[in-house]
């Protein structure tokens, strides 16, 4: 029953954009899409958030498509330490987080 | 940056012994949150706490497991009777509203 549908697998050459796409074709109107990531077996980290607008920040670029059924998360110039699970996620508030498998991206030298 | 601690960084218990697991949260944040994630498996939602009464549960989080926050900076799981299954990474998480702020986890090994 996961709500969002992700690539298991992907990789990048350093110093590209990584751009890793989420479906949900299934959102509510009132669900934000999150991103977080996952390095080894450290906590998940988050990246970033959006309800309907493209929203950027220091570490990534999230683009949500105007039907809100998806999204893609850039990176914009991938290194060796962006290697990671990246988990696209969405809720309708920041209370209950259901992580699904994600994309395993590999960036590559 | 503020960070989200958690204590031990492994646990190794007997089979029916009971675990508490430890986290700090940040200071100034009010909600509070507990996550595992069995060796090679997905990461998966226990409890979220917040105004000390839990808010929202997992299926997972049944009458073995139950949270506390006994000062105004710990908050701890407890795992009464563990089983096998239990071993797994145990993540605690914290926000303020968003997003949440996870912790590097305490790795707990049932033997």
């Amino acid at each position: 029953d996961a709500k969002t549908t992700q690539p298991t697998s992907m990789d990048c050459a350093e110093g590209r954009a990584a751009n890793l796409p989420c479906n949900h074709s299934t959102i509510s109107g009132n669900e934000y899409v999150y991103w977080y990531r996952q390095i080894h077996s450290q906590g998940p980290q988050y990246i970033i958030h959006g309800l309907k607008n493209n929203e950027t920040n220091e570490m990534a670029s999230l683009i949500i498509t105007e039907d809100r059924k998806s999204s893609t998360l850039i990176l914009p110039h991938a290194t060796l330490r962006d290697t990671a699970v990246y988990y696209c996620i969405v809720s309708p508030n920041n209370n209950d987080m259901r992580f699904g498998a994600g994309t395993r991206l590999t960036v590559k030298p | 940056e503020p960070e989200v601690t958690q204590t031990p960084s492994h646990q190794v218990t007997q089979m029916g012994q009971e675990v508490i697991l430890r986290c700090v949260p940040i200071s100034n944040h009010l909600y509070f949150y507990w996550y595992r994630q069995i060796l090679g498996q997905k990461v998966e939602f226990l409890v979220s706490f917040y105004n000390n009464e839990i808010s929202e549960k997992s299926e997972i989080f049944d009458d073995q497991f139950s949270v506390e926050r006994p000062d105004g900076s710990n908050f701890t799981l407890k795992i009464r009777s563990t089983k096998l299954e239990d071993s797994a990474m145990y993540f605690c998480a914290s926000s303020v509203d968003q997003p949440q702020h996870f912790g590097d986890g305490t790795r707990l090994s049932i033997l």
